[in-house]
């Protein structure tokens, strides 16, 4: 079975606060892709970050960063001097199976919410 | 520069009624897939779709058919609407392994 786990369902911060969003992946395939979407206020989907099963170095855009340990089965985001603008829902999302049909599950989401 | 387009936007039905919504990308994408959002339980995929002529059950098939006649459009039915199907509908393509392209939903209020 395939599955994501988002713990947190929400999460309050003041701006200029790191903030770290928990996931939590189960997959048996070896070969699987990671992601990471955001859905600001105005309700579409933005990709943010893709990651496949044999690269497990850390990633860095901005104020993003992402954490991915094979280890745990994790995939966490840190965003560093949040934002107000980062207030979103924010989806992580696997991509595994061997018929490689590229369909996502996702996680619950978790919403941000950046207090000025 | 519109890649994927939903319609309608919005809607309002009756218990009961029927409706389609389509799905059109303009990127040449062979695998589509329509999602739904509803609080607190993420997007679930309902049908997908690997090709032209081709479409699959997701993990909540049920009241809903697909077709994809053409390479570029993906239709999501509704024959016999019932108050658990309103939700905001997400629809997406890509062509693997790439991230999925998403429209900007749909929101279907069912009375």
């Amino acid at each position: 079975a395939q599955k994501v786990t988002q713990a947190q369902t929400e999460i309050s911060v003041v701006e200029k606060e790191d903030v770290t969003l928990d996931c939590v992946y189960e997959t048996r395939d070896t070969t699987y892709y990671l992601f990471w979407y955001k859905q600001p206020p105005s309700g579409e989907l933005v990709f943010l970050i893709r990651r496949n099963s044999f690269d497990e170095q850390n990633e860095i855009s901005g104020r993003y960063s992402w954490n991915f340990q094979k280890s745990t089965s994790s995939f966490n985001f840190t965003i560093t001097a949040s934002q107000v603008v980062d207030s979103a829902v924010y989806f992580c999302a696997l991509s595994a199976g061997s018929s490689n049909t590229g369909k996502l599950i996702f996680g619950q989401g978790t919403t941000l919410q950046v207090k000025p | 520069n519109a890649g994927v387009t939903q319609t309608p936007k919005f809607r309002v039905l009756k218990t009961g009624q029927s409706m389609t919504l389509l799905c059109a990308q303009d990127m040449n994408h062979e695998y589509m897939y329509w999602y739904r959002q509803d609080p607190g339980m993420g997007l679930r995929l309902i049908h997908y779709s690997v090709g032209e002529g081709t479409t699959a059950k997701g993990e909540v098939p049920d009241g809903y058919n697909v077709s994809r006649l053409k390479k570029q459009n993906f239709l999501l039915g509704l024959e016999s609407a019932a108050p658990s199907q309103t939700s905001v509908y997400f629809c997406a393509s890509s062509t693997l392994p790439r991230e999925l392209f998403f429209g900007e939903g749909s929101r279907l209020t069912v009375l």
